[in-house]
């Protein structure tokens, strides 16, 4: 079984820009959730999706958004990029509604400048 | 004060040492997941518990749910084992994770 993907692995923008990255699930699971990683913070919960629905939302701004679509693959989107969104977008997959064992993603590394 | 937290921030240890790290949380949980992360960032889940102890090859995880408190076992380190070590929080409600602040753990040959 293929594992968890995202895309794109390494991304550079400016500030002011936004970005969309990518989160494919294992085969069978359908909730997913993203995670941001920063030396400062460490791993923050950002959202979850189960079945086309936000389950969850962390502690973050309206800049940040995501979906997910019927085939159970994700997107976030981070608008008006600013330099402290520099980080690791990691995304976990796992089969049921709560109480699962998550497989993560190698994740994406967004560089703000 | 920090949800969950872990202890110690760091450790060094010889080849073949015993290893505990230890993890403390406050809120709620339904489970209490381990997880390791290699330098590039990857995470990989090592155990999920709820109650009593899992052992996989050299890793040991106990939980004690009275006492809000959880230990990683590494029996006969090796290089292979640095890592960071992160415990999360399963509050069980959903999928949503809250995370230590991670073991950074050298081996050393």
């Amino acid at each position: 079984k293929a594992g968890v993907t995202q895309t794109p692995r390494y991304l550079i923008k400016t500030r002011g820009q936004q970005v969309t990255l990518s989160c494919s699930p294992i085969s069978g699971h359908r909730s997913v959730s993203w995670y941001q990683q920063t030396p400062g913070q460490g791993l923050q919960f950002l959202f979850e999706y189960f079945s086309e629905t936000q389950r969850n939302k962390g502690n973050f701004p309206g800049r940040f958004s995501g979906r997910q679509f019927s085939n159970s693959r994700s997107e976030m989107n981070v608008s008006t990029l600013e330099l402290g969104d520099s980080a690791l977008y990691l995304c976990a997959s796992s089969f049921g509604l709560a109480g699962n064992e998550q497989f993560f993603g190698p994740g994406t590394r967004l560089t703000v400048l | 004060k920090n949800e969950v937290e872990q202890s110690p921030q760091n450790l060094t240890a010889q080849e073949g040492e015993f290893i505990t790290i230890n993890c403390s949380y406050s809120v709620g949980i339904s489970a209490l997941h381990w997880l390791q992360q290699h330098p590039g960032g990857g995470i990989v889940s090592l155990f999920m518990l709820s109650s009593g102890k899992k052992k996989h090859g050299r890793l040991i995880a106990t939980i004690n749910i009275q006492e809000k408190h959880s230990s990683l076992h590494i029996t006969a380190s090796h290089p292979r084992d640095s890592a960071v070590y992160i415990c999360a929080a399963d509050g069980g409600a959903t999928n949503k994770l809250i995370f230590g602040t991670g073991t950074l753990l050298a081996v050393q040959p």
